[in-house]
């Protein structure tokens, strides 16, 4: 099977910008989670969507958003970018066993 | 309290020598539990998962949980440079929905 995937897997972006992140669950796996991880703060997580609906949230601003297509594909959005938001983002999907299977992750830099 | 402790290390053991690894959570309704390395740079690897108290073995690995006094840890035998990583703690839990907590994790480092 084909693990997770995640594009881009760089992005440069100017404060103020949006951005758009996308991932690709493993075939059969209904369940993405996004994270944010910052040397600083460790994994924190953002939200988690199971069949196209936002099942949980982590405490994270409204600028921070996602979305899950009915083939288990998902976005996360971030709006008026901050230097802040600079940090590597991971995807990861999930079966029923609830092991987490993470993609490459996206390294987003805000200048 | 963190609901995921783990110490930060780094831990550093000898080539040969079993790595032992530990982490305590604070919710007594969490309900499973992973183990995950995480090379630098790269994304973490799922290395094992424990669901009831005992031991479970994986080659080198072994996961260790014990529910009753909330700790749940993972040896690694004959530890070698190339387990050298972040080992990452992971918890699931119900509290009217599902939740997924990580700890920070444990610097790993196996002396050549």
């Amino acid at each position: 099977k084909a693990g997770v995937t995640q594009t881009p897997r760089y992005l440069i972006k100017t404060r103020g910008q949006q951005v758009t992140l996308s991932c690709s669950p493993i075939s059969g796996h209904r369940s993405v989670s996004w994270y944010q991880q910052t040397p600083g703060q460790g994994l924190q997580f953002l939200f988690e969507y199971f069949s196209e609906t936002q099942r949980n949230k982590g405490n994270f601003p409204g600028r921070f958003s996602g979305r899950q297509f009915s083939n288990s594909r998902s976005e996360m959005n971030v709006s008026t970018l901050e230097l802040g938001d600079s940090a590597l983002y991971l995807c990861a999907s999930s079966a029923l066993s609830y092991e987490q299977y993470f993609g490459p992750g996206t390294r987003l830099t805000v200048t | 309290q963190k609901e995921v402790e783990q110490n930060s290390g780094p831990l550093s053991v000898p080539e040969g020598a079993i790595a032992s690894l530990n982490c305590t959570y604070s919710d007594r309704g969490s309900q499973s539990f992973f183990w995950y390395r995480q090379y630098s740079g790269k994304s973490p690897e799922l290395i094992m998962s424990i669901y009831s108290n005992g031991d479970k073995e994986d080659g080198r690995f072994t996961a260790q949980l014990n529910k009753a006094s909330q700790y749940v840890s993972l040896l690694i035998r004959d530890s070698q440079p190339s387990d050298s990583a972040t080992y990452l703690c992971a918890v699931n839990l119900y509290s009217g929905t599902y939740k997924y907590i990580f700890g920070t994790g444990t610097r790993l480092k196996v002396l050549a």
